[in-house]
């Protein structure tokens, strides 16, 4: 399975300003995923990206508020804009690999522990 | 729409015995995928397992066991002989296709005493 690369792996950040979370991956992947998890809570899907077009939000989430890159098929980005406490939270990237059949397995980063002050 | 009930918010047992945890899943669609995920305190989510709606067989992977019943709508997992190390949050997860975003339960945490 490929190997996911997070940085960075914890920040505390004052509140509205903006951090950006970079995602590398050992082998090239079509999807990727950024996930959130608040404190004590599941895991929620943020945004879809593919590379050459446009992120692909979740209900909730916003480009304004998480805009994604995703320049080629090993990398990506996620900011976190105008952070306050509620933004506190682990963000994870993950990618999918098929294997021999069926869905997405993911694969995830370590995350991003980001605290907002 | 779909959904992943994890029950149990919280589960302590005494290294060596076995725990059985639960996952009941909503979906109305006739094919997909169920999982279970593994968030040791380190934080990294591991996988430990992917079961298609077609396959009902019960998996056994050395001290871990699932049991995936269509009925109930279930995908139990059960760690016999706990150890310390199986201490961790686990998620259980669904998605409807291979492309299609996957949805978490709130998971399962697990404390395994010495």
């Amino acid at each position: 399975s490929a190997v996911i690369s997070q940085k960075p792996s914890r920040d505390i950040c004052q509140r509205g300003t903006s951090l950006t979370i970079q995602c590398q991956v050992d082998s090239q992947v079509t999807m990727m995923f950024w996930y959130r998890q608040q404190p004590g809570q599941s895991l929620t899907l943020i945004a879809t990206a593919n590379q050459g077009s446009e992120a692909t939000y979740e209900s909730g989430f916003v480009i304004d508020k998480f805009p994604i890159s995703r320049p080629n098929l090993t990398f990506s980005t996620l900011t976190v804009s105008n952070m306050s406490p509620e933004d506190s939270s682990i963000y994870l990237c993950s990618v999918g690999s098929l294997g021999d059949s069926g869905a997405n397995v993911l694969t995830f980063g370590a995350g991003s522990r980001l605290t907002v002050l | 729409a779909q959904k992943v009930t994890q029950a149990q918010t919280e589960i302590s047992v005494v290294e060596k015995e076995d725990v059985t945890l639960d996952c009941v899943y909503e979906t109305r669609d006739t094919t997909y995928y169920l999982f279970w995920y593994k968030q040791p305190p380190s934080g990294e989510l591991v996988f430990l397992i992917r079961r298609n709606s077609f396959d009902e067989q019960n998996e056994i992977s050395g001290r871990y066991s699932w049991n995936f019943q269509k009925s109930t709508s279930s995908f139990n997992f059960t760690i016999t002989a706990s150890q310390v190390v199986d201490s961790a949050v686990y998620f259980c997860a669904l998605t409807l296709n291979r492309d299609d975003k996957i949805i978490f339960g709130k998971g399962t945490r697990l404390h395994i005493l010495p």
